[in-house]
C-alpha cells in the first residue's frame, strides 16, 4: 500500500515554461510534506516543504501548493531551467519535518529541453 | 559543515558475505537516519537514530542488518549473509531543526 503516489513517472517541458509535479496521499496524518531532487550518483537534496496548516509555500522560482481536502499537493518550477533536470520525489511525514521517518513517492524524472 | 559523509561509495559482494557501511552525519545534527532506494523507486525507511538510541526500525530491517551508533556520531549498517535482494543504494541523512540531509549513499551489489 502506497501511502505516497507519484502517478507520472516522467515529464518534459520546454525551458522557460512552467513545470508541474504531482503528488497524491492517503495517511491523513501526515502533517508535514516536502520535496527533493535528486541527480543521478547523488543523495537527495532538499528542495522545499510546506506544514499542514499552510496551503502554499514559494522560495523563488519553486512553489509548492497543498490541497488537504484532495490530498494532493503539486510542485510548481517557474520558469523551468535545463538544469531542473533530475527526478523528483515527493515525500510526506507525520511528526513535523523534524523528526521520524519519511514516506517517500517513486519520483518524477524531469527533463527540460533548451 | 562537510555535509553528510557516506563511505565506501560502491561496493561489490559476493552473496552470503557480510559487508558494513559508515556514514558521518553533520556534526550538529542529533538524528541519523538510514533508507534504502531500489531501482525505480523512492528512498525507503530502514532506522533512526535520536543520539546514540535506536528509536525506530522498519520492518524492511530483517536479522540480517544490524545498524549502531556509539557515542551518537558516526554510524555502521551492517549487512550479514548477504542476498542479491539486498542490491541497492542505501542513503543516510542527519536531520536538524528543519529537515534532513542526505548523504551521496552506498551503492551495494551483490553478485
Amino acid at each position: 500500500d502506497q501511502q505516497v503516489k507519484q502517478n507520472s513517472p516522467s515529464l518534459s517541458v520546454q525551458e522557460g515554461r512552467i513545470s508541474i509535479l504531482n503528488c497524491d496521499y492517503t495517511n491523513s496524518m501526515f502533517d508535514y510534506f516536502l520535496w527533493y531532487k535528486k541527480y543521478p550518483a547523488e543523495g537527495p537534496t532538499f528542495l522545499i516543504s510546506i506544514s499542514s496548516i499552510k496551503d502554499k509555500n514559494e522560495d523563488g522560482r519553486f512553489t509548492v501548493f497543498l490541497n488537504k481536502s484532495a490530498k494532493h499537493l503539486s510542485l510548481h518550477i517557474v520558469p523551468s531551467q535545463p538544469g531542473d533536470s533530475a527526478v523528483y520525489f515527493c515525500a510526506a511525514s507525520e511528526n513535523g519535518g523534524s523528526q521520524g521517518n519519511l514516506i517517500f513517492g517513486k519520483g518524477t524524472k524531469l527533463s527540460v529541453k533548451p | 559543515d562537510t555535509g553528510v559523509s557516506q563511505n565506501p561509495r560502491h561496493k561489490i559482494t559476493k552473496r552470503g558475505q557480510n559487508v558494513t557501511f559508515r556514514c558521518d552525519p553533520i556534526s550538529e545534527h542529533n538524528r541519523l537516519y538510514w533508507y534504502r532506494q531500489t531501482l525505480g523507486q523512492g528512498p525507503e525507511f530502514l532506522t533512526y537514530f535520536q543520539n546514540e538510541a535506536q528509536l525506530e526500525k522498519s520492518r524492511l530491517l530483517s536479522d540480517r542488518f544490524s545498524a549502531e551508533r556509539p557515542k551518537g556520531s558516526f554510524s555502521t549498517l551492517e549487512i550479514q549473509r548477504t542476498e542479491q535482494g539486498d542490491s541497492a543504494m542505501y542513503l543516510c541523512a542527519s536531520g536538524g531543526i528543519y529537515g534532513y540531509t542526505f548523504g551521496s549513499g552506498t551503492r551495494l551489489t551483490v553478485v
